[in-house]
């Protein structure tokens, strides 16, 4: 069964203070390692697909990056606008997606 | 363009009855999955549909069934509610080529 594991729970961080959201995987055949943002009593919003290791895509102040292993999403001078709970997810056959717990992100001003 | 819709927004129902949730899908999207996400948790897949079949099930009991419409719509039936099914339900739809998921704005079930 595919595994998710995000870390850490929670970040709290300064305005314009880098920093990175790590999303550890255990899949039989990766077919897509997804990140979504939410806003509380939203709906996750899509942000990214990596499908091989070694591939990185950015948006804005986020940039993903994905090894055999893992995923990182790094959040470079980020914005109170940046808050939102910040969700993994792998895909292995046609169907499903299997998330993480999340990493709640809260930027101060 | 309008996205993925869900109805209702919120909803409070009593122990043993039953709901149905509804969803549109994006346009042009044909395939439809559920998940339900507890408070603080990530979403857990139910099930998908996909020519109006289900094409995988998560581990949901019998109590959890859904349907798919020849218009791509879909439901979500759960009978006899338990208070352990109060969560945000959440629908995302995707063509069935397109690996990427778009999800609607969820339904906040309450079951007291």
């Amino acid at each position: 069964e595919d595994q998710v594991t995000q870390s850490p729970e929670a970040l709290r961080l300064q305005e314009g203070e880098s920093s990175s959201l790590n999303c550890s995987y255990t899949v039989s055949g990766l077919r897509g390692l997804f990140w979504y943002r939410q806003d509380p009593g939203k709906g996750p919003e899509f942000l990214f697909t990596l499908y091989s290791a070694g591939e990185e895509k950015e948006k804005e102040r986020l940039k993903a990056t994905l090894t055999k292993k893992e995923s990182f999403l790094h959040i470079t001078a980020p914005k109170p606008e940046d808050s939102a709970t910040y969700l993994c997810a792998v895909r292995s056959n046609d169907y499903k997606l299997s998330f993480g717990a999340g990493t709640t992100v809260t930027v101060r001003a | 363009d309008a996205g993925v819709t869900q109805s209702p927004t919120h909803l409070i129902k009593t122990r043993g009855q039953q709901v149905t949730l509804r969803c549109s899908p994006k346009s042009g999207h044909d395939t439809v999955s559920w998940y339900q996400q507890a408070l603080g948790q990530g979403p857990q897949f139910i099930f998908q549909y996909y020519e109006e079949e289900e094409r995988q099930r998560g581990n949901f009991p019998d109590r959890f069934s859904g349907h798919q419409f020849p218009n791509y719509s879909s439901e979500l039936n759960v009978n006899a509610l338990l208070l352990g099914d109060s969560a945000l339900y959440l629908c995302a739809s995707r063509t069935d080529m397109n690996t990427e998921a778009f999800f609607g704005q969820g339904t906040r079930l309450t079951v007291v």
